[in-house]
C-alpha cells in the first residue's frame, strides 16, 4: 500500500504570512497532483508534477516535486482568507490507482 | 463544473436501512472512482471501474457495499444494513490522463 503522509495536519494563520504543506512518501510516483477543498464540496485539482524536480507555479502557489519523485510541497506566498480549506496530496503509483494524502486542513485569519 | 454529477448531495437514513447513490459524469469516459472521506481527513479508495467492468475493491468495500456500472456510463454505489460507521462523505471522479481526478460533490451519508 503506497502511503502520502501530509504535514502539518492543521495549520492556522495570519493573512499575509507564507506557509509550506509536505507531502512524503516512501514510495515512486510517475505524476503527483494537489487539490483543495472547501466544506461539503469535492476536491478541486490544482496542479500535476510529472518530472523530478519540477517547478510550478499558480499565482501565489509554488509546487515542487522532488527529485525523486517521492515527495512533494506546496509553498503559499502571503495567504489570503480565500486560500482557507483542506489541501490533499495525491499520488499515481501505476496501475490506474490514485492514493490521496491525509491532508492538511489551512485556515487564513483575516 | 467538473462534468460529474452525484445525487443525493446529503442522505441521513436510520441504522439498517439501505441506501443507494448515483454518480453521472456529463461525458464518457472510461475510468470512474468511488472513493469515501471521512471529515479532515484525505479519500480513501473504495473501487475502480473501465468501462463497466468492475477492476478493484479495496478491502475498506465490505460485503454490504456494491458498486455497479451497467452501460460504462453513470454508477451506483449501495450500502445494505448501514451502520453509524459508514457515515461519511461519498465521492466519486473520473480520471483524465496521467492521473488527474475531476470529483463530483459527493454524497454526505449520515446514519442515525
Amino acid at each position: 500500500t503506497q502511503l502520502l503522509e501530509q504535514s502539518p495536519q492543521f495549520l492556522s494563520i495570519q493573512e499575509g504570512e507564507n506557509l509550506t504543506v509536505y507531502c512524503n512518501s516512501s514510495s515512486v510516483f510517475s505524476s503527483l497532483q494537489w487539490y483543495r477543498q472547501e466544506p461539503g464540496e469535492g476536491p478541486v485539482l490544482l496542479v500535476t508534477v510529472v518530472t523530478g524536480g519540477e517547478v510550478k507555479k499558480l499565482k501565489r502557489l509554488t509546487f515542487q516535486f522532488g527529485d525523486a519523485r517521492k515527495d512533494s510541497s506546496l509553498h503559499i506566498t502571503a495567504a489570503q482568507p480565500g486560500d482557507t480549506g483542506l489541501y490533499l496530496c495525491a499520488g499515481d503509483g501505476g496501475y490506474q490507482k490514485v492514493t490521496f494524502g491525509t491532508g492538511t486542513k489551512l485556515q487564513v485569519i483575516p | 463544473d467538473t462534468g460529474v454529477s452525484q445525487d443525493p448531495r446529503h442522505k441521513i437514513t436510520k441504522r439498517g436501512q439501505n441506501v443507494t447513490f448515483r454518480c453521472d459524469p456529463i461525458s464518457e469516459h472510461n475510468r470512474l472512482y468511488w472513493y469515501r472521506q471521512t471529515l479532515g481527513q484525505g479519500p480513501e479508495f473504495l473501487t475502480y471501474f473501465q468501462n463497466e467492468a468492475q477492476l478493484e475493491k479495496s478491502r475498506l468495500l465490505s460485503d454490504r457495499f456494491s458498486a455497479e456500472r451497467p452501460k460504462g456510463s453513470f454508477s451506483t454505489l449501495e450500502i445494505q444494513r448501514t451502520e453509524q460507521g459508514d457515515s461519511a462523505m461519498y465521492l466519486c471522479a473520473i480520471l483524465r490522463t496521467p492521473a488527474e481526478a475531476f470529483f463530483g460533490q459527493g454524497t454526505r451519508l449520515t446514519v442515525v
